[in-house]
């Protein structure tokens, strides 16, 4: 079965440094794996997937993340964060049950960004 | 597109009462899935159907929970008699087919049942 491990429930940088959200799956097979992220009392947005096509994948508000095989990582990062980046993120990856894609999500990582 | 539409998106309860929560999937979407976030247990899946029909619904925490899809367009999450421990935030996405791995959430019922 999928799993997946997110290994920090909080991080906290200040406006304007680099983001790093990590996250590591278990995976009998290539998986699709995505990041979502949830503001304080919202629904959870698409933040960027994988599907094996490139290993860097490209979201948005900035944000980009890598697929590592090796490593069985995919961490989420951006170059430069921005108040409004404050949110819970959710670590993704998809498993085929039962004929539809599973979805199944990390603990969370609260990111708090300081001025 | 307006994305996933739930309501209400807040619900305050008595113990006992029932409670009946709504979803409108993005048009042309044919899944449509339960989830139920707590802070102790995450995200969980509650149920999920496809053509508006039931494909799984063994998330489901109790028989005080059920679900309906009457239409493509509508669903309801049912709970009576509702319990202080039913209090979470449920939320409900669709995707455009069971096969298809991106699902869209909406915005979350958030319940409280005093």
């Amino acid at each position: 079965a999928q799993s997946v491990t997110q290994l920090d429930s909080h991080v906290s940088v200040s406006e304007g440094t680099p983001v790093l959200l990590r996250c590591n799956y278990s995976s009998s097979y290539s998986p699709s794996l995505f990041w979502y992220v949830q503001h304080p009392n919202k629904g959870l947005q698409l933040l960027l997937k994988y599907t094996s096509a490139a290993t860097l994948v490209k979201g948005i508000n900035g944000f980009e993340a890598e697929f590592k095989k090796s490593e069985t990582s995919f961490h989420l990062t951006k170059p430069s964060a921005h108040m409004s980046d404050a949110a819970e993120y959710f670590c993704v990856v998809s498993e085929i049950a039962g004929g539809y894609n599973k979805l199944i999500f990390g603990a969370g990582t609260r990111l708090a960004v300081h001025p | 597109d307006a994305g996933v539409i739930q309501s209400p998106r807040h619900e305050v309860t008595e113990m006992g009462q029932e409670v009946t929560l709504r979803c409108k999937p993005i048009s042309g979407h044919n899944s449509l899935f339960w989830y139920r976030q707590t802070m102790m247990r995450g995200l969980e899946l509650l149920i999920y159907f496809n053509n508006n029909v039931p494909i799984d619904d063994s998330g489901m925490p109790e028989d005080r929970f059920s679900a309906k899809m009457p239409n493509a367009s509508f669903s309801t999450l049912k709970i009576q008699p509702s319990e202080p421990r039913d209090s979470a935030v449920y939320f409900c996405a669709s995707s455009f087919s069971l096969s298809g791995e991106t699902q869209y959430f909406g915005p979350g019922t958030r319940l409280l049942v005093l």
